[in-house]
């Protein structure tokens, strides 16, 4: 889920196990949806998307889930690699107005070798 | 084609001392984002610059400022430093303004003694 504080909540997973990393929104009226990797010391990088005519998208090895009931939204990595290690959070917004977005302080994502 | 590059990589100032911060986009991205990242807040939008002109501004002090250059080139100025500008400073490039997809730098990490 997405942080509290300043210590942002972690992940362990085994190398090889499925993550699904969570994130809840607050904007009803959000309609387009992002999911960033951001590795130590680098920025951010565009993982997948979704817009709010769908509820699944699917990409390489990752998958994102938008409950826009419940304003949930959740990524999911198969077969997690040491690779994936670092921190993922959600942006949400109206459009691509990114002056408007609320991105999300993330999660850490741990893989175990 | 070669990232977005910011630069400097690192900085240390003192309160009150005011700083430059410079990105370069990609080449031939025309709209460039300033964004303040911090643990507990996550990314927060500074402003976005196409065709040298500021397109959009968060909602941050008049301190907080921002240019571009013909070229593309953005810089951000920071002036009366205070301690609560610690952050990672990050810039984002995309090909034309309100684009969906945003490529960011490795950001500058500030620190304000």
């Amino acid at each position: 889920g997405e942080s509290v504080g300043l210590h942002l909540p972690t992940l362990s997973v085994q190398e090889g196990d499925n993550s699904i990393i969570n994130c809840a929104y607050s904007n009803s009226a959000s309609d387009y949806f992002i999911w960033y990797k951001q590795e130590s010391g680098k920025g951010p990088q565009f993982i997948i998307d979704i817009r709010s005519n769908m509820d699944k998208r699917q990409g390489q090895r990752v998958t994102v889930l938008l409950n826009k009931t419940v304003k949930h939204l959740s990524l999911q990595i198969a077969a997690t690699q040491p690779g994936d290690s670092a921190v993922y959070f959600c942006a949400e917004g109206e459009g691509y107005n990114f002056n408007k977005f609320y991105f999300g302080s993330g999660t850490k994502l741990n893989v175990k070798p | 084609k070669a990232g977005v590059t910011q630069t400097p990589r690192y900085l240390i100032k003192t309160r009150g001392q005011q700083v430059t911060l410079s990105c370069s986009p990609i080449s031939g991205h025309r709209s460039v984002s300033w964004y303040q990242q911090t643990p507990g807040q996550g990314l927060q939008f500074l402003f976005e610059y196409f065709s040298e002109t500021q397109r959009n501004k968060g909602n941050f002090p008049g301190r907080f400022s921002g240019r571009q250059f013909s070229n593309s080139r953005s810089e951000m100025n920071v002036s009366t430093l205070e301690l609560g500008d610690s952050a990672l400073y990050l810039c984002a490039s995309s090909l034309e303004a309100g684009a969906k997809t945003q490529y960011f730098g490795p950001g500058t990490r500030l620190l304000v003694l």
